[in-house]
């Protein structure tokens, strides 16, 4: 496509159900990101995929939190028994490859709400 | 952890003005990186300075780095109202990319 997509764009939950976020990256681009936006902490970083697998995923702040990515492509981050605190907004981006002089593509990302 | 810090973390100038924001970092780098953010979404690549480089252009943005203070700067010349924004450096730590928290622009008519 012609940028990465993130879906859906706003998600309103209740606290302890679980939800999916899903992430498109540009085709062709090996690697994926996921990072959180919160008002208190800033962007940070959650996990990296280089094709499907996940060589860091060390930003992940609770095993509540899980992502997966399948041929290569299309990415979902899935949150269990969601919080109050994992309200943020979560952006995923992609690059051509996992080297550390590549920028990355971002998108709009999913706005999540937990009540 | 935050690896880049921008200063100062809001600005406010009329349009035509020149805008100058600065990024402090802690650890050796690669490159450094400026992103934009509007509205909170999704943030637009700008400029990525190696660290071998002293200065770099894109159009109206001017990109200064210097490795020996651990400092970087974006200027964005004859600002326009569409410049308003959030503006971020990053600097990859593995392979996350670590932001600061952000400079505010707001450019006013």
């Amino acid at each position: 496509g012609a940028g990465v997509s993130q879906s859906p764009s706003n998600k309103v939950t209740e606290k302890g159900k679980d939800v999916e976020l899903r992430c498109d990256p540009i085709s062709g681009h090996t690697a994926l990101y996921w990072y959180r936006q919160s008002l208190g902490q800033g962007l940070e970083f959650l996990i990296y995929f280089q094709g499907n697998s996940a060589p860091d995923k060390s930003g992940l702040p609770s095993d509540r939190f899980s992502a997966e990515r399948t041929g290569g492509s299309v990415s979902t981050l899935t949150i269990q028994r969601t919080q109050q605190e994992d309200s943020a907004v979560y952006l995923c981006a992609s690059s051509r490859a996992g080297t550390l002089d590549n920028e990355q593509f971002f998108g709009p990302g999913t706005r999540l709400t937990v009540l | 952890s935050q690896q880049g810090e921008e200063d100062p973390q809001a600005l406010s100038i009329q349009e035509g003005e020149n805008a100058t924001m600065n990024c402090s970092y802690k650890t050796s780098i690669n490159n450094l990186q400026w992103y934009r953010q509007n509205s909170g979404r999704g943030l637009v690549h700008l400029i990525l300075i190696r660290s071998n480089e002293r200065e770099k252009h894109s159009g109206r943005l001017r990109v200064t780095l210097d490795t020996s203070k651990k400092s970087s700067s974006l200027l964005i010349t004859a600002s326009r109202a569409a410049d308003t924004a959030s503006y971020f450096c990053a600097t990859y730590s593995g392979y996350a990319l670590n932001f600061g928290k952000g400079t505010s622009l707001l450019v006013t008519p």
